[in-house]
């Protein structure tokens, strides 16, 4: 079945430092990606949609300089929260569609996740 | 416009005895319907998926979704339930004419009783 790999799957910072997470489709090449947030006991909340080269799309509210998205390569996406501040605080998870057709049928694949907590 | 309501926030159910986790959908097109599983702290795993074939699905670990045209429901059953079923369940739909959208219910956390 089709992987998709996050990194890291903790992590700490100070506030006002940046923090890079990646995500990986280990053995698909994945058009597109997408970046979610989950706050404790809530559904997930989509942050932006990635197409490889290509700019990614946000959604409404969420701002696109503090959380940067690139898409340089067909099984690699990074999100980087640029100067955390403890509200950035959440659980990120990623999710990878395969070639253009999967999107019309499902199915997403999901990064495991990565909590990132900010003092 | 797309949306979904999973109608129970949480599910509380005895080893042993049957699950059903209520999803009902809303779409203007030939929807794509899915429930994914999350555990704590854990990425989401797809259990079953719809996509216009056989109505009734078949997913892993026993699970199985019924596809209800005339009520907009897709409803996750089990019939008997197990401790490790316990987690955050989603319903979630997609539709065929703009795939690229996917739309998430706000989740059902099932407790399961030994």
């Amino acid at each position: 079945g089709a992987v998709v790999s996050q990194h890291p799957s903790w992590v700490i910072c100070k506030s006002g430092t940046s923090v890079k997470i990646e995500c990986r489709s280990l053995d698909f090449q994945a058009t597109t990606m997408f970046w979610y947030r989950q706050f404790p006991k809530q559904s997930l909340m989509l942050m932006a949609t990635s197409n490889e080269g290509s700019k990614a799309t946000y959604e409404q509210g969420v701002e696109k300089d503090k959380f940067l998205i690139n898409h340089a390569s067909l099984t690699l996406s990074t999100l980087t929260v640029t100067s955390a501040h403890p509200e950035d605080s959440s659980f990120y998870i990623c999710s990878a569609s395969r070639l253009a057709g999967d999107l019309n049928t499902g199915e997403l694949f999901f990064g495991e996740g990565s909590r990132l907590t900010v003092l | 416009a797309q949306s979904v309501t999973q109608l129970d926030s949480h599910v509380s159910v005895s080893e042993g005895t049957p699950v059903l986790l209520r999803c009902n959908y809303s779409s203007s097109y030939s929807p794509s319907l899915f429930w994914y599983v999350q555990h704590p702290n854990k990425g989401l795993q797809l259990l079953l998926k719809y996509t216009s074939a056989a109505t009734l699905v078949k997913g892993i670990n026993g699970f199985e979704a019924e596809f209800k045209k005339s009520e907009t429901s897709f409803h996750l059953t089990k019939p008997s339930a197990h401790m490790s079923d316990a987690a955050e369940y989603f319903c979630v739909v997609s539709d065929q004419i703009n795939g690229n959208q996917f739309y998430f219910g706000t989740g059902t956390s099932l407790t399961v009783i030994p």
